[in-house]
């Protein structure tokens, strides 16, 4: 157990409407990331946010849009939603930002769009 | 730009072999290196990580040394065991972001 949750474990939902997926980082950790894991792409990030503010963005689609509460949960909002965006969505935490910064995966968030 | 090129798999093993998973990187400066496993139904976990050049990560039998020369961090393990079945990442950090590569699927069987 990383210390990582994610909620929910499963989603299925439509093509066109919106869901968001939420991360709780380990405790005392600052950092935040979101991955999207598909059979075709591997293993893509899409953003970081530390303490709150936006730090990196990866491959994003303007489509989809994430948040770091004070709280330092995180939620990541995916809208008008595509076959395509079917796939497993992961969120990371870490201590710091930095050049030795390891980071803790939660179990995903696994969303089928029909 | 920075990037990893990780070994096509999927890769069968038997018990006892020896396993290799080849990963090269580009990457601007100086960037941190690492290996993580993905077990079926998991998120990615933390297997070892090097962060200079000529350093070697260990952990659970597994190690991989820093290869500037090379720009590479190729994964080893003496001796499989079937629990080691699962999916291999080699990812590089050469600022706030991480890039991976696209995994190795490892299978040992008995």
């Amino acid at each position: 157990d990383s210390g990582v949750t994610q909620t929910p474990k499963h989603l299925i939902t439509a093509t066109g409407q919106r869901v968001t997926l939420r991360c709780s980082p380990r405790s005392g950790d600052l950092s935040v990331y979101w991955y999207q894991q598909s059979l075709d792409q591997g293993l893509q990030f899409l953003i970081q946010y530390y303490n709150g503010e936006e730090r990196a963005k990866g491959n994003i689609l303007e489509r989809f849009s994430a948040q770091q509460f004070p709280d330092l949960h995180s939620e990541l909002n995916l809208s008008s939603l595509e076959l395509g965006d079917s796939a497993l969505y992961f969120c990371a935490s870490s201590v710091v930002e930095g050049s030795t910064d390891t980071q803790y995966f939660g179990p995903g968030t696994r969303l089928t769009v029909l | 730009g920075n990037s990893v090129t990780q070994m096509e798999g999927p890769v069968t093993l038997s018990e006892e072999a020896f396993l290799t998973i080849n990963c090269t990187y580009t990457a601007t400066g100086y960037p941190s290196l690492f290996w993580y496993v993905q077990y079926p139904g998991e998120g990615l976990q933390l297997l070892l990580k090097a962060t200079k050049a000529d350093d070697k990560g260990s952990n659970k039998g597994f190690e991989a040394t820093y290869r500037k020369e090379t720009t590479s961090f190729h994964l080893e393990k003496g001796s499989v065991q079937v629990s080691d079945s699962a999916v291999y990442f080699c990812a590089l950090q050469p600022g706030n972001q991480f890039y991976f590569g696209t995994g190795t699927s490892l299978t040992v069987i008995p």
